[in-house]
């Protein structure tokens, strides 16, 4: 069964202070890696989509990178806007989307 | 004009009893989802349909029974609610069942049975 870990559980930041976040998988085939953005009380929003290894996304201060093991997600000078939970996800199998979340990384940045 | 919406948004109810949540999205996509987070934040997939058709039904009580009466609407039927049940549930769409398509959720209904 596929897995997904995500570290750390929680981290809080300086507004300015740039860092990232893992997501390390188990999977059998990769079939798309997924990162979401979760506000409190709101569903999760889409941020990125990644397909195979080496590839890079970008959107604004956020950008996503992959690796065979594991995908990062760099936040860049992070604004107080950018607290949330940022989730990652892998599909789990092929002609459908069953996604596989990890357990989320709680962000805070202070001003 | 929200894209993915669920009623109602807290639902409090008591053990035994039996309890809907409805989903509607707008955005024209034919694939709907219904995703539990439980306390520990960890979202898992429910059930899948693509067009009407279940496509996804993972390993769920069937006390859980998800109905599609079309494209735009999936509904979740719960029968004889038990504590365990507690979360928020999610529900969410997508055009297709491709890779390419991402899922928009919807906001979350929060059962807490009692």
């Amino acid at each position: 069964e596929d897995q997904v870990t995500q570290s750390p559980e929680a981290l809080r930041l300086q507004e300015g202070e740039s860092s990232s976040l893992n997501c390390s998988y188990t999977v059998s085939g990769l079939r798309g890696l997924f990162w979401y953005r979760q506000d409190p009380g709101k569903g999760p929003e889409f941020l990125f989509t990644l397909y195979s290894a080496g590839e890079e996304k970008e959107k604004e201060r956020l950008k996503a990178t992959l690796t065979k093991k594991e995908s990062f997600l760099h936040i860049t000078a992070p604004k107080p806007e950018d607290s949330a939970t940022y989730l990652c996800a892998v599909n789990e199998i092929q002609g459908a989307q069953k996604l596989v979340f990890g357990q989320g990384t709680r962000l805070t940045i202070n001003p | 004009d929200t894209a993915v919406s669920q009623t109602p948004k807290y639902l409090v109810t008591q053990m035994g009893n039996d309890k809907s949540i409805k989903c509607e999205q707008n955005l024209g996509h034919d694939t709907m989802y219904w995703y539990k987070q439980d306390s520990k934040k960890f979202l898992k997939i429910m059930f899948s349909y693509n067009n009407k058709e279940l496509i996804i039904n993972e390993t769920v009580p069937n006390r859980f029974s998800p109905k599609s009466p079309d494209k735009a609407h999936l509904n979740l039927h719960i029968n004889s609610l038990e504590l365990g049940d507690s979360a928020v549930y999610f529900c969410a769409s997508s055009r297709g069942t491709g890779m390419g398509s991402p899922l928009h959720f919807g906001n979350g209904t929060r059962l807490t049975v009692t």
